[in-house]
């Protein structure tokens, strides 16, 4: 069975500050998705990263796939308070169903 | 395009009832899949349905079920609710079946469930 791994459970930060969160895992997988989700609301993708070592940043927020495809992380630069929420990585395999993380909850305080 | 939609967005239930929910998968996506999340379990795979057929089914008992109709809607339903059920149920499209290559689900903003 694969598993991920998300680190750290729940993150309180400063307005301004950097962060990074991280989804590990034992397995490889083909691509690696990452989603924000607000509280009542559903999920929304982020990025999908599908390359080792494949980085992608979308504004404050740098995505990054380990070379081996286990692991992932999210940096985000200068937090602020929209970007309060659950961050869900989801792994991807090619005759699997897509696997979930536990999810990193960030508070980002004014 | 429209993105997932799901009906309704709220609802509450005795125990003992049973409870239909719907989604609207993104326009030209044949691939529906149902999700229940919880504070404590997280997301939790129910089931993926693809061109009509159930492709998938994760660990939840009996009374789950689903169903998708030939314009790729789908549905489902829980039977004689328990309180564990009372939960955030989110569907998700996508163009081709997850266990397919490259593909992306995209979520709808869920129905919530009350079992009282």
């Amino acid at each position: 069975t694969q598993l991920l791994e998300q680190s750290p459970q729940f993150l309180s930060i400063q307005e301004g500050e950097n962060l990074t969160v991280y989804c590990n895992s034992s397995s490889v997988f083909s691509s690696l998705q990452w989603y924000r989700q607000e509280p009542g609301e559903g999920p929304v993708l982020l990025v999908t990263v599908v390359t080792g070592g494949e980085v992608k940043k979308l504004k404050r927020l740098t995505f990054q796939f380990g070379d081996a495809r286990k692991d992932s992380s999210l940096h985000i630069t200068a937090a602020q308070p929209g970007d309060t929420g659950l961050y869900l990585c989801a792994g991807a395999n090619y005759g699997q169903n897509f696997v979930f993380g536990p999810g990193t909850r960030l508070s980002v305080l004014p | 395009k429209a993105g997932v939609t799901q009906t309704p967005r709220y609802l509450i239930k005795t125990r003992g009832q049973q409870v239909t929910l719907s989604c609207s998968p993104i326009s030209g996506h044949r691939s529906v899949s149902w999700y229940q999340q919880t504070p404590g379990q997280g997301l939790q795979f129910l089931f993926e349905y693809f061109s009509e057929t159930q492709r998938n089914k994760g660990n939840f008992p009996g009374r789950f079920s689903g169903r998708q109709f030939s314009n790729s809607r789908s549905e489902m339903n829980v039977s004689t609710l328990e309180l564990g059920d009372s939960a955030l149920y989110l569907c998700a499209s996508s163009y081709g079946f997850q266990a397919g290559s490259g593909n992306t689900i995209y979520f709808g903003e869920g129905s919530w469930l009350t079992v009282v």
